[in-house]
């Protein structure tokens, strides 16, 4: 999972399997986002899930939140090799309205 | 999707030199941002900005940093004097809410010498 002062987390697995990230977060939130980066590219957000929310879809993604245990997951199902990238949770921090980023995963799909 | 561009992709200083990384962010957006990357690592917040006005800055923003916005235009940040320790990946990113998405650009990639 990532979060501190972990080094960035690595997977490798076969195209076509089921993959699930983690993270934990420290500070209140009431907002994750799931955020992918493409080698040389800048982040993009795949999934926000919200403090009242305890799961969110979107095509082959599943995200869910654990406020209590301040955890966030992201689930990949049959993986594709495109999906390659490194893979950020972040939190918005309320107070002062800016999105912190986890150290990331980094995905490797084996075609 | 909303499209945010960042100019020049790449740019190489010698240390001690001013530069100002240049981002066009999403044209309706109220909030602009600056992150800091290395080698892929981390993306590390520096400084978000709303209303003309900075709202939070991080320790990385250093004195030598400054960002402003005049009259709509480009969203900077300005770097004098540059040093070594400022090479990296630079990413701007707008929001139409603080509480939403954040649009990024492609990054500058900042190299000083």
């Amino acid at each position: 999972s990532q979060w501190g002062e972990e080094n960035l987390q690595a997977l490798s697995i076969q195209e076509g399997e089921d993959v699930t990230m983690n993270c934990s977060y420290k500070t209140y939130t009431t907002v994750v986002q799931w955020y992918r980066q493409k080698s040389g590219k800048g982040p993009a957000q795949l999934i926000l899930i919200r403090s009242n929310e305890r799961e969110k879809r979107s095509g082959r993604l599943r995200a869910t939140l654990d406020t209590s245990s301040q955890s966030s997951s992201l689930s990949i199902t049959g993986t594709l090799a495109t999906d390659t990238a490194v893979y950020f949770c972040a939190t918005l921090n309320y107070n002062q309205g800016k999105l912190i980023f986890g150290q990331g995963t980094k995905l490797s799909i084996k075609p | 999707g909303p499209k945010v561009l960042q100019i020049p992709s790449h740019q190489i200083i010698d240390m001690g030199q001013m530069v100002t990384l240049n981002c066009d962010p999403v044209s309706n957006h109220l909030y602009f941002y600056w992150y800091k990357q290395i080698l892929g690592q981390q993306m590390e917040f520096l400084v978000n900005f709303y209303n003309g006005k900075v709202m939070e800055k991080s320790k990385l923003f250093k004195d030598q940093f400054s960002v402003e916005r005049p009259d709509g235009s480009y969203f900077t940040l300005k770097i004098q004097p540059t040093a070594l320790e400022d090479s990296a990946v630079y990413f701007c990113a707008s929001s139409p809410d603080w509480e939403n998405t954040l649009y990024f650009g492609a990054g500058t990639r900042l190299s000083v010498l």
